[in-house]
């Protein structure tokens, strides 16, 4: 079992939808983030938990919601996305916030139609 | 200004050559951290080599090597005995300020290089 698990892989949305993209981490850290990497930009640093407090928005649109119910599990909640959401949406967890090593998910390929 | 730069989209190096990704970055904060990851075609983000601003030596990890020119301010990383499966994009990133549970605990990421390694 990997050590960042995220689903689902892939996600096709209408911009009217409500969905949740989920991440879950097996390797007993404290701290997880949210990246959003657009074709062609550097990956863009969205939300950071430290044991299950959100500790940074970076200016995220609110229809960008998300949910730490505990240190293993994160999700983020979507509705009423735009076309220009579409983008791999990354989840990484590390030790506690500010150790040098994130452990990064796959990521879940949203595309919003 | 971009605080990664990363000035090759793509680099292409034979299997068994040593390959050299470029970074430079910018910041004015004596404190900081240069990391690279690897992102293969299934998308994780692979951490490979961390160098601290304050490291006397260079970082080396395996294969994986970090030419750190701190008067230059760049952050290369040399790949020796490339693979086949070294082919991926790759990213450099910076954290500036203290981190380690202080509050400075971003990473700045550049925009990646594609490496392509020939058989």
């Amino acid at each position: 079992e990997t050590g960042v698990t995220q689903t689902p892989r892939h996600l096709v949305m209408g911009m009217t939808n409500k969905k949740s993209l989920k991440c879950e981490q097996h390797l007993g850290h404290n701290a997880m983030y949210w990246y959003k990497q657009s074709a062609k930009k550097p990956l863009e640093l969205m939300f950071v938990y430290n044991f299950k407090e959100q500790t940074e928005n970076n200016s995220v649109p609110s229809r960008f919601s998300p949910e730490c119910p505990n240190s293993s599990h994160l999700f983020l909640h979507l509705h009423t996305l735009q076309p220009e959401d579409s983008a791999l949406y990354l989840c990484a967890s590390s030790q506690v916030v500010g150790t040098e090593k994130l452990f990064f998910g796959s990521g879940t390929q949203l595309s919003v139609l | 200004a971009q605080k990664i730069t990363q000035t090759q989209p793509g680099m292409f190096v034979q299997e068994k050559e040593a390959v050299t990704l470029d970074c430079t970055y910018d910041t004015s904060d004596p404190s900081y951290g240069l990391f690279w990851y690897k992102q293969p075609s299934s998308g994780e983000m692979i951490f490979l080599i961390y160098q601290g601003s304050y490291d006397q030596q260079n970082a080396t990890e395996g294969r994986y090597s970090l030419n750190f020119q701190k008067a230059r301010k760049s952050a290369n990383l040399v790949i020796s005995a490339s693979q086949l499966g070294d082919s991926a994009m790759y990213f450099c990133a910076m954290r500036e300020g203290q981190g380690s549970g202080g509050s400075n605990y971003k990473l700045t990421f550049g925009k990646g290089t594609l490496l392509t390694v020939n058989p």
